[in-house]
């Protein structure tokens, strides 16, 4: 398997635009995961979805940030409009179960000028 | 404040040496999970310890559970340069809307020395 996939890799845009993240899961794995880095705050829970349905968004900043999962195989992550503060290295895992191993996408650095 | 906490913050030792990272935590948990990440990379799952479990090992990787103290150790083996990364502990906390919920503490610097 290839891995859960993300893209960009890198994304450099200015205040106030709009900016999509793409995650691809495993095959087969039914939760997907979107994760945020940074240095000041770590690595935190955003969202997670099971079988395609949110099931916790607590995580998600404020209305800015919007995630959906249209079918098994993808996932986005959007910011609308973005702040210089959204800059992040942002991660996509999924899970073939709840409460098991995540696998982790390669992450997309996020610059937000 | 971070379910779960490493300790020490950063670890510089020789290659061969041994190599040991500790992670307190404050909530009952489902799961324990040790990642670890490269400079600028993902992170990369290393082992999940479940909360009847006290101990696995997994090559070099050895981790232990405490959860009468709410603690947990990754010990390395004979370290390695390649080994050179940040190790983070991940808690999965038991009960109410947190399952699957993994909470990462802010991880450990471990720098192995050639």
């Amino acid at each position: 398997d290839a891995g859960v996939i993300q893209s960009p890799r890198h994304e450099v845009t200015e205040m106030g635009q709009e900016v999509t993240l793409r995650c691809k899961p495993i095959s087969g794995h039914d939760y997907l995961f979107w994760y945020r880095q940074t240095m000041m705050r770590g690595l935190e829970l955003l969202i997670y979805f099971n079988n395609n349905v949110p099931i916790d968004d607590s995580g998600m900043p404020e209305d800015r940030f919007s995630a959906k999962m249209p079918n098994a195989s993808f996932s986005t992550l959007k910011i609308q409009p973005s702040e210089p503060r959204d800059s992040a290295v942002y991660f996509c895992a999924s899970s073939f179960s709840v409460s098991e191993t995540q696998y982790f996408g390669p992450g997309t650095r996020l610059l937000v000028l | 404040s971070q379910q779960g906490e490493e300790d020490p913050q950063a670890l510089s030792i020789q290659e061969g040496e041994n190599a040991t990272m500790n992670c307190s935590y404050k909530t009952s948990i489902n799961n324990l999970q040790w990642y670890r990440q490269n400079s600028g990379r993902g992170l990369v799952h290393l082992i999940l310890i479940r909360s009847n479990e006290r101990e696995k090992h997994s090559g070099r990787l050895r981790v232990t559970l405490d959860t009468s103290k709410k603690s947990s150790s990754l010990l390395i083996t004979a370290s390695r340069a390649a080994d050179t990364a940040s190790y983070f502990c991940a808690t999965d906390k038991a009960g109410g809307t947190s399952y699957g919920k993994l909470t990462f503490g802010q991880g450990t610097i471990l720098t192995v020395h050639p």
